[in-house]
């Protein structure tokens, strides 16, 4: 079983939907939980950061984390075409290896106008 | 802030030859950087593990000798593929930890898209 599990998709989706987007782990050390955006042939973005459970919301993006479910999502309000990208979800826990990340294969998201 | 630049963002090169791919840090200093490398439609493979001033941690099943990290200063590291082959062509992404913006956060570079002939 993968550390970190997450659809690959694609979902498609038209504009103005909510979108969700969410990962499974494996791993109960996990502590800290990020979501990042990356648009084809460029280096992933960071969207979100959040320490341990609860949500996190900035602008149309809202991350949640319940970590007794080991399970986290990542909500984007009013879609836009400009939405559209590679999501990727990763984690990493205070005792890591000098901070690795264990990412998801990433959730491919196509906003049509 | 958290700037991460690559260059080059593009090399198209021989087979046989040799490539360095430079990362830096803008606009902090980063003490640990990694390098990924990604295949089209797939997630990031984590390649190595960077400190400055030491030896990189590599993962299982990456060749050491043949992707050469250096991170000579804490805004620059670099991975040199030596011996190119047509299966090294690929998406390699380098990413660095900055401190006092959440510990356990990477600001990824721009990535070099690599293809070797």
């Amino acid at each position: 079983q993968k550390e970190v599990e997450q659809d690959p998709g694609p979902l498609s989706v038209p504009e103005g939907a909510i979108v969700s987007l969410n990962c499974t782990y494996s791993n109960s050390a996990f502590q800290y939980f990020m979501w990042y955006r990356q648009y084809s042939r460029k280096g992933p973005e960071l969207l979100m950061y959040t320490y341990s459970s609860g949500n996190k919301e900035d602008g149309r993006f809202t991350a949640q984390v319940d970590k007794s479910s080991k399970y986290i999502s990542l909500f984007i309000r009013d879609s836009q075409p400009s939405d559209s990208a590679t999501y990727l979800c990763a984690m990493t826990n205070r005792g890591s290896t000098l901070g690795r990340l264990y990412f998801g294969r990433g959730t491919q998201l196509t906003v049509w106008p | 802030g958290a700037v991460v630049s690559q260059h080059p963002s593009r090399v198209i090169c021989k087979s046989g030859t040799s490539v360095k791919i430079e990362c830096r840090s803008l606009d902090f200093q980063a003490t640990t950087m990694f390098w990924y490398r990604q295949f089209p439609k797939k997630s990031l493979m984590l390649m190595a593990t960077s400190n400055e001033g030491s030896k990189a941690t590599y993962e299982q099943g990456v060749e050491k000798d043949k992707f050469l990290i250096n991170h000579a200063s804490l805004t620059l590291s670099t991975l040199t593929v030596t011996s190119a082959h047509p299966e090294d062509s690929s998406f390699y992404i380098c990413s660095a930890r900055a401190p006092g913006q959440g510990t356990d956060t990477q600001y990824f570079g721009p990535g070099t898209r690599l293809t070797v002939l």
